[in-house]
């Protein structure tokens, strides 16, 4: 089955600056690759996602890239604000064959003043 | 729109005995789906439904656990009996065909 490493587990930026999260995943039949941001004691809220047909999606400030080949794909958060401290989870799934996704296990991201 | 939605959102109960959670996916959506996330660690994949069927139960940790989803509509899931590495929150999702997961609220359950 698949499985989905993330790094780092933590991340500390100033606020202003850009923090990039990793994942990686082993299933070459994955095809959607979603980001969830989930903030403390409130459930796992979409913020961006991305299908194997493209390489890049930006949306205002959150941008992921997805290397297929390398079966890569990460989370870029630009000029960084205090809101945006959380656990972000990336997640990789075969929609349209078991229409599931599995998890990273999380990075807890803090802005810093 | 309701988004998913989950009962109760927080409980509390003792070691050896049952709880059952419920989940009300988003109306039409056939994929519901059941994860956990233990102590704040990883969210990971218990079981998914297709309609009323398991179509993947592959995460259901052990045979305490049980999930029905009777009519293809809204979906329980028991613990009997619970013990204490039961903890956690249990997060329930649902989706149309191929497209966005979306999860609800979760419900916090505590085994003393």
């Amino acid at each position: 089955g698949e499985n989905v490493e993330q790094h780092p587990s933590t991340l500390s930026v100033q606020e202003g600056d850009s923090a990039v999260i990793k994942c990686t995943y082993s299933d070459s039949a994955s095809n959607y690759f979603p980001w969830y941001k989930q903030e403390l004691g409130k459930r796992p809220q979409l913020i961006i996602d991305i299908r194997s047909n493209v390489g890049e999606k930006k949306d205002q400030r959150i941008a992921v890239t997805l290397n297929k080949t390398a079966k890569h794909f990460s989370l870029h958060i630009t000029e960084t604000q205090p809101e945006d401290s959380a656990v972000y989870f990336c997640a990789a799934g075969a929609m349209n064959r078991d229409d599931k996704i599995i998890f990273g296990k999380g990075t807890r991201l803090h802005i810093l003043p | 729109e309701a988004g998913v939605t989950q009962f109760p959102s927080h409980s509390v109960i003792e070691k050896g005995q049952t709880v059952t959670l419920r989940c009300d996916p988003i109306s039409g959506h056939d994929n519901l789906y059941w994860y956990r996330r233990v102590m704040g660690k990883e969210i990971k994949f218990l079981l998914h439904f297709v309609k009323e069927s398991k179509q993947d139960e592959s995460g259901m940790p052990n045979n305490r656990f049980l999930a029905e989803r009777t009519g293809g509509t809204y979906s329980t899931l028991k613990v009997q009996p619970a013990e204490l590495e039961d903890s956690g929150v249990y997060f329930c999702a649902s989706s149309p065909t191929g497209n966005t997961i979306y999860f609800g609220e979760g419900s916090w359950l505590t085994v003393v």
